[in-house]
């Protein structure tokens, strides 16, 4: 089983709709997730972070966190043309030889379509 | 506007060729890292500093080699590179809490290599 799982898409959502994109993580103990935006071409943009169980808002970004189910997920409303991009989603690990490693998925692929 | 500045942006090198990439961070992040990056994959960790002090090496060939000189700066140092090795190298800052990893990343524009 992979340490961070996403689809990779792509996915493709109408001009102002809202994306759904998710993530799911296998290690328990973990307890820092971000998501990370990444153009083509362009290095990856921190976008989001979350810590707690719930909701995180942040304009039209809004991250949910699950610990017992193990899954983050980031939603974007009012999908913009500029929102295609692959998105990744990290965790930060436990403590492994003195360090915790931030481990991403593979990303998932959005295309707003205009 | 990135406050992690990486040099250069494009890098041809042919496989006898010693090279260098250059991070620099105004950001007062007291960690930093070199990710590579292939094609439609996530970063890949190589190398992670902390306190200008290396604290982890994902068992990177020796044909890379880090060097911290300061808080500010960090360079890969590229020698009898493989075409294997192409790919977008990417530097991150990242602040600590503490020793601790926050984990949250602040990545430069990255330096694109093609070695032929």
């Amino acid at each position: 089983q992979k340490e961070v799982e996403q689809n990779s898409g792509p996915l493709s959502v109408p001009e102002g709709a809202i994306a759904s994109l998710n993530c799911t993580y296998s290690d328990r103990v973990s307890q820092s997730f971000f998501w990370y935006r990444q153009y083509s071409g362009k290095s990856p943009e921190l976008i989001m972070s979350i810590y707690s169980n719930g909701d995180k808002e942040d304009g039209r970004f809004t991250a949910q966190l699950n610990k017992a189910s193990q899954y983050v997920s980031l939603l974007i409303r009012d999908s913009q043309p500029s929102d295609s991009a692959t998105y990744l989603c990290a965790v930060l690990g436990p403590y492994s030889g003195g360090y915790q490693k931030v481990t991403f998925g593979t990303g998932t692929k959005l295309q707003v379509i205009p | 506007d990135t406050e992690v500045t990486q040099t250069p942006k494009h890098l041809v090198m042919g496989m006898t060729n010693k090279k260098s990439l250059k991070c620099e961070q105004h950001m007062g992040h007291r960690a930093m890292y070199w990710y590579k990056q292939k094609a439609k994959k996530p970063p890949e960790l190589m190398f992670v500093y902390s306190y200008e002090k290396l604290s982890i090496n994902e068992s990177v060939p020796s044909r890379f080699s880090p060097e911290c000189p300061n808080s500010s700066l960090l360079n890969l140092h590229l020698h009898a590179l493989q075409p294997e090795d192409s790919a977008l190298y990417l530097c991150a800052s990242s602040p600590l809490r503490g020793s601790a990893n926050t984990g949250e990343l602040f990545f430069g524009e990255g330096s694109r290599l093609t070695v032929l």
